[in-house]
């Protein structure tokens, strides 16, 4: 597609349970990032690829959060056993592999746990 | 203390005024320089985009970067109502650590008629 797509855009989910979120990115974009946005936090920085391979995980917050990225393309961002601190929204964006370039973000997943 | 400070705002001005925005750092490794834009219940949107000092302009944009006190700017010329939204700082080192950004929280703008 022209854009990065994400999906589901809105999500509510009771404590406890387990959500996935998508990102399908920009085709030929070969490196992928999530990041979260909390209100007054700013975004801060989760995971990246490159191709399927994470080299940089260093943002996730606890072993509840995991992602995969198959066949170069769409990212699944897996969230286990949710709490209320999870609320967020959460970005994907992709960029080309090479050249100085920013992202181009999707539209988000609005996360709400009750 | 955060790498990357940035005034929340709100901002507001009439409109036709000239708007600055500004974030200040304290990592002496970044060299890239990216203000973001995003509008209510959207992700954030590239506006400018700067390697190194020195200024660029692009419009009603100019971007400058001042390396010597960790220091960038935005400028918006003639603001309409239309730039209401909140204004991302953005910035990281060399290629080689993966294009990952550092953000700002951002600054909310509101131009009014």
């Amino acid at each position: 597609g022209a854009g990065v797509s994400q999906s589901p855009s809105n999500k509510v989910t009771e404590k406890g349970k387990d959500v996935e979120l998508r990102c399908d990115p920009i085709s030929g974009h070969t490196a992928l990032y999530w990041y979260r946005q909390s209100l007054g936090q700013g975004l801060e920085f989760l995971i990246y690829f490159q191709g399927n391979s994470a080299p940089d995980k260093s943002g996730l917050p606890s072993d509840r959060f995991s992602a995969e990225r198959t066949g170069g393309s769409v990212s699944t961002l897996t969230i286990q056993r949710t709490q209320q601190e999870d609320s967020a929204v959460y970005l994907c964006a992709s960029s080309p592999n090479r050249g100085d370039y920013g992202y181009t973000f999707g539209s988000g997943t609005r996360l709400t746990v009750v | 203390q955060k790498e990357v400070e940035q005034d929340p705002g709100p901002l507001s001005v009439p409109e036709g005024a000239i708007v600055s925005l500004n974030c200040t750092y304290s990592n002496s490794a970044f060299q890239y320089f990216m203000w973001y834009r995003q509008y209510s219940r959207k992700g954030p949107e590239l506006l400018m985009y700067t390697y190194s000092s020195g200024n660029k302009e692009d419009g009603r944009f100019t971007a400058q970067v001042d390396k010597s006190s960790k220091y960038i700017s935005l400028f918006i010329r003639d603001s309409q109502p239309s730039d209401s939204a909140t204004y991302l700082c953005a910035m990281r080192g060399a290629t080689g650590g993966g294009n990952k950004l550092t953000f700002g929280t951002g600054t909310q703008l509101k131009v009014e008629l």
